[in-house]
């Protein structure tokens, strides 16, 4: 079956903007979760949604945001973009609630943002 | 500080060389995951050991989870160039109802002919 898709796959923004990653998981997984991955920090977990509703959150300030649709497609959006943003944003996917040691997280190939 | 540190860094050794990286903690876990990440792509989950002293086998990969479950080793026997890649260990956290996957600080390895 197709695995998790990420849109777009490279994006370039310029300070001050903001952006919208999108996520497709997997046809059955109910979970999305998003985290962004630096050189400096590594990867660190943004949010995770199940059944259209936040079940987590990562410490990130306010301007990170995201949602997920009923059919379990999940946006995530960064607004006023700082130089720092600059990452790596992965998705991943599971049947169940995420992050759990007997339900595999699926990752995504993740959505290279570029902030100038 | 990070609740995962991973050493080495950075490894880079030639074709056929064995390897051992490992992930410590001074917290206990209930279980702890391998991950391979690959240039251009997402992590891979490799493997989830749960029981301390837990040894687990994929093919030239060997996994261990130590005694006390705070830390583990992964030793890759005769590396080829297809090992290449980013390896990150992670356990899950959870809070209340909500869990999270916490990684480790990753290690980078480079296999050369």
């Amino acid at each position: 079956k197709a695995g998790v898709t990420q849109t777009p796959r490279y994006l370039i923004k310029t300070r001050g903007q903001q952006v919208t990653l999108s996520c497709s998981p997997i046809s059955g997984h109910r979970s999305v979760s998003w985290y962004q991955q630096t050189p400096g920090q590594g990867l660190q977990f943004l949010f995770e949604y199940f059944s259209e509703t936040q079940r987590n959150k990562g410490n990130f300030p306010g301007r990170f945001s995201g949602r997920q649709f009923s059919n379990s497609r999940s946006e995530m959006n960064v607004s006023t973009l700082e130089l720092g943003d600059s990452a790596l944003y992965l998705c991943a996917s599971s049947r169940l609630a995420g992050g759990t040691s007997t339900d595999t997280q699926y990752f995504g190939p993740g959505t290279r943002l570029t902030v100038l | 500080t990070q609740l995962l540190e991973q050493s080495p860094q950075f490894l880079s050794i030639q074709e056929g060389e064995n390897l051992t990286v490992y992930c410590n903690s001074s917290s206990v876990f209930s279980s702890l995951q391998w991950y391979r990440q690959e240039p251009g792509e997402g992590p891979v989950l490799l493997v989830t050991v749960v029981t301390g002293g837990e040894v687990k086998k994929l093919k030239r990969l060997t996994f261990q989870f130590g005694d006390a479950r705070k830390d583990s080793s992964l030793h890759i026997t005769a590396a080829q160039p297809g090992d290449t890649g980013l390896y990150l260990c992670a356990v899950v956290e959870r809070t209340g109802t909500a869990s999270k996957l916490t990684f480790g600080t990753g290690t980078r390895l480079q296999v050369t002919l």
